[in-house]
């Protein structure tokens, strides 16, 4: 596809479970950034990946997120151990490279039971 | 510690008029600042984006003002249609990567 791409859409799953979110970059981007969006609010920064390295991994909250990224295209972030304030929408985007704006997915809306 | 505030949080304006936002940053090290729309259930879309050599920067019906003196800077939407409803952020970065955003305003343009 054209755009950056998110699966699953929505999520819903019960505390305690792992969930692994999935990010498609546009093709021949090489910048992919993680961000979550909690309701009503803006969007707080995660990870940032250049390649399938991590230089920026200042925005993950807790040693439950992790995320990685493969190939130069897709990218994953695990939530372990879930709990209800992780419920949010969580938004990939990515860059041609790392002095380009970047470019969002519709993200995928994780609620927690 | 919110490095960049937002306001007003959501705003009404009819069809035709001035929908006005603001925004104020923190860190002098930033050096772009964009603007993004986003519609319910979307990601957000790039609008508009400004680096501060800069005080304005006008693209069709939108319009980006920018005091580096004064660390604002605001997004004017001219003859504002019922298709600008969306939820507004404003967002501040030092080159494009670790972007900051706002909390977002919540236009909606009624005919």
């Amino acid at each position: 596809g054209a755009g950056v791409s998110q699966s699953p859409s929505n999520k819903v799953t019960e505390k305690g479970k792992d969930v692994e979110l999935r990010c498609d970059p546009i093709s021949g981007h090489t910048a992919l950034y993680w961000y979550r969006q909690r309701l009503g609010q803006g969007l707080e920064f995660l990870i940032y990946f250049q390649g399938n390295s991590a230089p920026d991994k200042s925005g993950l909250p807790s040693d439950r997120f992790s995320a990685e990224r493969t190939g130069e295209s897709v990218s994953t972030l695990t939530i372990q151990r879930t709990q209800q304030e992780d419920s949010a929408v969580y938004l990939c985007a990515s860059s041609l490279n790392r002095n380009q704006p970047q470019h969002f997915g519709d993200g995928t809306r994780l609620s927690i039971l | 510690q919110q490095q960049v505030k937002q306001s007003p949080q959501s705003l009404i304006v009819q069809k035709g008029g001035i929908s006005i936002i603001n925004c104020a940053y923190e860190n002098t090290a930033f050096d772009y600042f964009p603007w993004y729309q986003q519609f319910p259930g979307k990601g957000p879309a790039l609008l508009i984006a400004i680096r501060p050599d800069v005080s304005e920067k006008k693209e069709g019906r939108f319009t980006i003002s920018f005091n580096k003196s004064a660390k604002q800077f605001s997004l004017h939407i001219m003859d504002s249609q019922p298709g600008d409803s969306a939820t507004y952020f404003c967002a501040a970065s030092r080159g494009y990567q670790k972007v900051t955003f706002g909390t977002g305003t919540k236009l909606q343009v009624i005919p």
